[in-house]
């Protein structure tokens, strides 16, 4: 199985701050690559998937960007309602994997 | 809108099995396959398998393959997820979810507990 690795594990920041969170794949899975985020007590809700494509509905501020086996979600200017927890899924291979989360924090 | 309508926690014992369903409306539902995720208590997401509602074709995690059987009604719109030989392990909160090119709209998760 691929196996997904996110880091950090979990982060502390300020509203308006910038954050990156990192995501690598064991091996290649070209921009199969999606981003998730969950809230306590809800359903996971697509962010990015392709790698770099942005869902529907989903703000600007959001961005992801990789291929290969080294991908990055950016939040350009953290909101109050973006602390959460994000997960990175790949689309490459059999099982689907999901990265372990990243907890995203108020400083 | 698109909304998938998950049925109610269960509580089952040790060796038992439970059916979860995932009513859905507001697309077309062989239009889109149908995947299964689950989350443990305090732990993150697991990937379970994929049914194709068209043809009614699977495809499992092997972790699961044996246990779980993913089934469909397209008279009513409806998909399921039937696991067996329940562990206590299993306790989570199973989702489904459309998928387009990933899972996109997911339902609200129903909470599976396994306790004797």
């Amino acid at each position: 199985a691929i196996q997904m690795i996110q880091s950090p594990s979990s982060l502390s920041a300020s509203v308006r701050d910038r954050i990156t969170i990192s995501c690598r794949a064991s091996q290649d899975i070209r921009n199969d690559l999606a981003w998730y985020q969950q809230k306590p007590g809800k359903a996971p809700e697509l962010l990015i998937y392709a790698a770099s494509s942005l869902q529907s509905g989903v703000p600007s501020r959001f961005s992801g960007s990789g291929s290969g086996t080294d991908f990055t979600l950016t939040i350009s200017s953290l909101q109050p309602e973006d602390f959460a927890t994000y997960y990175c899924l790949q689309d490459y291979g059999y099982p689907r994997t999901f990265g372990q989360g990243t907890k995203v924090e108020i400083k | 809108q698109v909304q998938l309508l998950q049925s109610g926690a269960e509580v089952k014992k040790p060796g038992a099995s439970v059916k979860v369903s995932c009513q859905t409306s507001g697309y077309t539902f062989t239009s889109y396959y149908m995947h299964w995720v689950r989350q443990a208590p305090g732990q993150g997401l697991e990937w379970m398998g994929w049914i194709n509602p068209k043809t009614g074709v699977t495809n499992y995690a092997q972790k699961f393959e044996g246990r779980v059987t993913l089934t469909r009604d397209t008279s009513i719109s409806t998909a399921y997820m039937d696991l067996t030989r329940l562990r206590s392990d299993d306790t989570a909160v199973y989702y489904c979810a459309r998928a387009t090119i990933v899972p996109d709209f997911w339902g609200q998760g129903t909470l599976v507990t396994v306790s004797s």
